[in-house]
């Protein structure tokens, strides 16, 4: 049980082009949704939080309009970079969270690349 | 602020050998930590907590309020054993903060 899918695995865009990122919960109903970026060799960087039927909450220095996250359902979130450019390429992973003990499920990753 | 401080970027031992990954935090109530493994070409999954005092594929890290620290520890490391190791603590908001990870590579 708690498995967290990601969709597309990776993607490669043009700069100037938007991406949609899907984060699914699949056998639970997550209440919450984060969203991370982890550079290569380096730790997750948390940019926003999510939670159902709300605006996201974004990390200080994550720029909103750049990053557009929803959270329109219990067991779905996408990130959409708008815009993207190279220096957004990145490892992009989500996890979610719901249930008493509120630990969170992470999901494979999604590898972006902007050229 | 809020910070999780992992040291060693890397650590290679051999097998057999026993394994401590260090792992120190700063924040002044009662801390909820966890360990996270990240597996070569896999997604991060919890490998224990600290409230649960469990003890996982061998692992065990004990929470020590007066040094800050909750060490992850296993007497005779494994080749599987060798991935990415991430120390986390849960805020007042529910959010994981990360340390920065420690690779542990186990040779045989």
């Amino acid at each position: 049980g708690a498995v967290v899918s990601q969709h597309p695995s990776r993607v490669i865009c043009k700069s100037g082009t938007s991406v949609k990122i899907e984060c699914r919960s699949l056998d639970f109903q997550a209440t919450t949704m984060f969203w991370y970026r982890q550079f290569p060799k380096q730790s997750l960087m948390l940019m926003a939080t999510s939670n159902e039927g709300s605006k996201a909450t974004y990390e200080q220095g994550v720029e909103k309009d750049k990053f557009l996250i929803n959270h329109a359902s219990l067991t779905l979130s996408t990130l959409t970079v708008t815009s993207a450019h190279p220096e957004d390429s990145s490892f992009y992973i989500c996890s979610a969270s719901g249930g008493p003990t509120y630990e969170q499920y992470f999901g494979p990753g999604t590898r972006l690349t902007v050229t | 602020a809020q910070r999780v401080t992992q040291p060693e970027k890397l650590l290679s031992v051999f097998k057999g050998a026993p394994v401590e990954l260090k792992c120190n935090y700063s924040y002044s109530g009662s801390p909820e930590l966890f360990w996270y493994v990240q597996y070569s070409r896999q997604r991060l999954q919890l490998l224990l907590r600290h409230i649960s005092r469990e003890s996982i594929k061998g692992f065990t890290a004990d929470l020590n309020k007066g040094e800050t620290s909750f060490h992850l520890k296993k007497p005779f490391a494994q080749e599987e054993d060798s991935a990415m190791y991430y120390c986390a603590h849960r805020d007042d908001t529910d959010k994981l903060i990360f340390g920065t990870g420690t690779r542990l590579q186990v040779f045989p």
